[in-house]
């Protein structure tokens, strides 16, 4: 069965810190991947996408993900961490084989330090 | 205005009572979704809507009803709330079952 997984509940950086969200997926073929943010009190958004072509896909406010299929994993990076990235993170994946599946991981709440 | 409205935004209800949660979209979409997330579990889908004549259960259908009165409206009913229901409620639309969905705000729904 398709699943997504996000290892890390919480994550805590300092400000100005580099980052990396891990998320692993199960799915037989190539996956649609995302990654959303959800700020507190508000519904998600979106960071980037990934469908096809170069594995290296950027996003909105400074972020990157990297699909690896190798690995099943498709991380999100930043390479300098602000206050205001303060949110929690989901990864979902679309699987459109067989009954129609958008799936959310668990997500990753991240803490930026001062 | 937003694309995605939800109302009410926050609901405090009784057990037993029926409760509906209301989305429109201007965004023009068919596609349609409720999700409801709770802490740890991240978001699971609770029903979704191709179009108006089309509605499947998600996930977690049980005990929820819904209705699509037209391309920009889809309703979420509890026909009788238990707490366990207690949780955060989105909707969000699609232009294409792979592509972005864009969320509304949320209803905080608390039964007692």
């Amino acid at each position: 069965a398709q699943s997504v997984t996000q290892p890390d509940i919480h994550i805590t950086v300092s400000e100005g810190a580099s980052l990396e969200l891990r998320c692993n997926y199960s799915y037989g073929a190539t996956p649609y991947l995302f990654w959303y943010v959800q700020s507190p009190g508000q519904g998600l958004q979106l960071l980037l996408k990934y469908f096809s072509g170069d594995t290296l896909v950027q996003g909105i406010k400074g972020f990157e993900a990297e699909f690896k299929r190798s690995q099943s994993s498709f991380n999100l990076r930043k390479p300098s961490v602000h206050w205001s990235d303060a949110a929690e993170y989901f990864c979902a994946v679309v699987s459109t084989s067989g009954t129609y599946k958008y799936i959310f991981g668990t997500g990753t709440r991240l803490k930026v330090l001062a | 205005d937003a694309d995605v409205t939800q109302t009410p935004r926050n609901r405090i209800t009784k057990t037993g009572k029926r409760i509906m949660l209301e989305c429109s979209q201007t965004k023009g979409h068919d596609r349609m979704y409720w999700y409801r997330q709770d802490p740890g579990l991240g978001l699971r889908l609770i029903y979704y809507s191709f179009d108006v004549k089309d509605i499947n259960k998600g996930e977690i259908s049980d005990g929820y009803s819904v209705s699509r009165q037209a391309q920009a409206k889809f309703s979420l009913s509890l026909e009788s709330a238990i707490p366990n229901q207690t949780a955060l409620y989105f909707c969000a639309t699609s232009e294409m079952v792979t592509s972005e969905q864009f969320f509304g705000p949320g209803t905080r729904l608390t039964v007692l």
